[in-house]
């Protein structure tokens, strides 16, 4: 595709629930990161993938968080008995390999939990 | 570890005036470093970014931001601002593990 996509764009669940947030990259991307965005916050750093492993987990705010990566390409964030303070944007990016590469971001997903 | 520091979560302006956006790196070796904006209701798209190519870096619409190793910093200008660049602009840096992190972010307002 031309740019990273990520699905849904929104996603209203009630508290408690498990959510599935999905993200394509950009076609030949080794990189793949997820940050949290909560209401007039920063980027929430959580997980970055380089190919189908993870080199750094350390952002995942607890254990009801995952994320895996197949196939070099789509990911998955999962979230387990959801709760209210999940409820933020969900942003995916993608970059090539190399250090001096820019990230490329999708539009989010947008959670809410009530 | 790699990490920026934004000064100031909020910046305002006058419509004309000069806008600077401020980034402190921590880095244990030569960093990598980028800024992004984002729109209100918008995604994130990069600004600029360093790669030690050049000191100065000039990105789009206008802006440029100084790599500064002895301040270790990475201001990020505009000689005039405009209406249209009111938004939130994150300074970001890539770490060891090649991951990227962000600054809290400087909300820009323009006033006209």
């Amino acid at each position: 595709g031309a740019g990273v996509s990520q699905s849904p764009s929104n996603k209203v669940t009630e508290k408690g629930k498990d959510v599935e947030l999905r993200c394509d990259p950009i076609s030949g991307h080794t990189a793949l990161y997820w940050y949290r965005q909560s209401l007039g916050q920063g980027l929430e750093f959580l997980i970055y993938f380089q190919g189908n492993s993870a080199p750094d987990k350390s952002g995942l705010p607890s254990d009801r968080f995952s994320a895996e990566r197949t196939g070099g390409s789509v990911s998955t964030l999962t979230i387990q008995r959801t709760q209210q303070e999940d409820s933020a944007v969900y942003l995916c990016a993608s970059s090539p390999r190399g250090e001096e590469t820019e990230a490329f971001f999708g539009q989010g997903t947008r959670l809410t939990v009530v | 570890a790699q990490s920026v520091t934004q000064l100031g979560s909020h910046v305002s302006v006058s419509e004309g005036a000069l806008v600077l956006l401020r980034c402190n790196y921590s880095s244990s070796v030569p960093p990598y470093l980028f800024w992004y904006v984002q729109y209100p209701n918008q995604g994130l798209q990069l600004l600029l970014k360093y790669t030690s190519a050049a000191t100065l870096v000039k990105g789009i619409n206008g802006f440029e931001a100084e790599f500064k190793k002895s301040e270790t910093s990475f201001h990020l200008t505009k000689p005039s601002a405009h209406m249209s660049d009111a938004a939130e602009y994150f300074c970001a840096v890539r770490t060891p593990f090649g991951d990227m992190r962000f600054g809290a972010g400087t909300r820009l307002t323009v006033k006209p």
